[in-house]
């Protein structure tokens, strides 16, 4: 199996801040790496597709980049609505895996 | 909009089989072109791929749970399935259905269904 790490596992940032999250794979997985975010009590929403690809509905403030191995999610200018988890994911191969998760607390 | 909803029982005794539907709507699955997943997430932690059915009926499984788990399709009722057999208390999470989008990500998801294994 394709292992995830993201890292940090969790972090607290303000509103307005700038956040990044990393995701690095153990093999690579050229473009197929995917976030989402999730609330408490809430299903994952998917926020960026393909590394880089904006899901449509999605706030420009939300991208990614990345390819291979290593990649970023990253926020700008942080609203109090995207606090919670945020995951991501390789479709290159299946089992497709998951990052462990980080958890995003608002300041 | 495709929206997919989650039903089954809310309990399942050690030992019995986990049986769930997701019914599909705003979208055929006969139609064609997209992978119908389960995924689940055991309380507090993170998100685990069970598997996926394509509207053909071709499926694969995760590894981990592949001697126990299968995932059927009925398009005349536009609905899949997922069974997982032997449950312990180990698979009690809440179970997602999910349909994909561009590159395979998972861009519609059921609300999830808690599962819990408990005599």
């Amino acid at each position: 199996d394709i292992q995830m790490t993201q890292s940090p596992s969790s972090l607290s940032a303000s509103v307005g801040d700038r956040v990044t999250i990393t995701c690095r794979a153990s093999q690579s997985i050229h473009s197929f790496l995917h976030w989402y975010h999730q609330k408490p009590g809430k299903a994952p929403n998917l926020l960026i597709y393909s590394a880089s690809s904006l899901q449509s509905g999605v706030p420009s403030r939300f991208s990614g980049s990345g390819s291979g191995t290593d990649f970023t999610l990253t926020i700008t200018s942080l609203q109090p609505e995207d606090f919670g988890t945020y995951y991501c994911q390789q479709s290159f191969t299946t089992p497709y895996t998951f990052g462990q998760g980080t958890k995003l607390e608002i300041k | 909009q495709v929206q997919l909803q989650e039903s089954g029982p809310g309990l399942v005794k050690p030992s019995q089989t986990l049986s769930l539907t997701c019914t599909v709507s705003g979208g055929s699955i006969s139609s064609g072109g997209y992978y119908w997943n389960w995924i689940r997430q055991h309380p507090g932690k993170g998100l685990e791929w069970i598997g996926y059915v394509f509207h053909t009926g071709s499926t694969s499984y995760n590894p981990s749970l592949k001697s126990r788990v299968s995932i059927s399709v009925d398009t005349s009722k536009n609905q899949f399935s997922l069974r997982l057999t032997s449950v312990t208390t180990a698979d009690t999470a809440v179970y997602y259905c999910a349909r994909d989008v561009q590159w395979l990500a998972l861009g519609h998801w059921g609300q999830g269904t808690l599962v819990t294994v408990s005599s």
